[in-house]
């Protein structure tokens, strides 16, 4: 059965501090890995997507990477405006087509 | 351009009564996905279409969910008999259906069930 965990499950900075969040997944063969931000009382904010072992993307403060067994949100000198909850999910290789989310990271970054 | 909406934004029902919960997707995606995100969990898939393809229907928790998607557009999901345990928020997605890249989700709607 494909899984996801997140941790922490919730982390508190102080602007400026920098910290990683954590998204390990057991999965039949992986086809992407996805993160998203999500703000009270919205939907979640795609922000990057992973293909392969090695990769990684960037958008301002946040850095993504993938390695076989997890992934890592790096967020660089980070914003009150970066609270938000950040999730994680997994494509699994084959026909399905639907992600498996991990229950999520709640970030406070306090000024 | 406009995104996904969804409606009502909340909703709060007794128990034993049908809902419907609307979804609006983006122009020209011929995907579109529901999932419940109950509070603290992670999203839980519920059904996917796909263009003409029958539905897959994996997710449903019970036989008292049910969707539809109307013309390759809107969708509603439909819960009969609402139990507290329904309450959550329900959000829909839509995308081209490439490799299930799922880049725009709706707002949400909350269902409370008293």
């Amino acid at each position: 059965e494909d899984q996801v965990t997140q941790s922490p499950e919730a982390l508190r900075l102080q602007e400026g501090e920098s910290s990683s969040l954590n998204c390990s997944y057991t999965v039949s063969g992986l086809r992407g890995l996805f993160w998203y931000r999500q703000d009270p009382g919205k939907g979640p904010e795609f922000l990057f997507t992973l293909y392969s072992a090695g990769e990684e993307k960037e958008k301002e403060r946040l850095k993504a990477t993938l390695t076989k067994k997890e992934s890592f949100l790096h967020i660089t000198a980070p914003k009150p405006e970066d609270s938000a909850t950040y999730l994680c999910a997994v494509l699994p290789a084959g026909s399905a087509r639907q992600l498996t989310f991990g229950s999520g990271t709640q970030l406070t970054v306090l000024p | 351009g406009a995104g996904v909406s969804q409606s009502p934004s909340n909703k709060v029902t007794e128990k034993g009564k049908d809902v419907e919960l609307r979804c609006d997707p983006i122009s020209g995606h011929t995907a579109l996905y529901w999932y419940r995100q109950s509070l603290g969990q992670g999203l839980e898939f519920l059904i996917y279409f796909q263009g003409n393809s029958a539905p897959d229907k994996s997710g449903l928790p019970s036989d008292r969910f049910s969707a539809e998607r109307t013309g390759g557009s809107v969708s509603t999901l439909t819960i009969q008999r609402t139990q507290q345990e329904d309450s959550a928020v329900y959000l829909c997605a839509s995308s081209f259906g490439r490799d299930g890249l799922l880049e725009d989700f709706g707002p949400g709607t909350r269902l409370t069930v008293t």
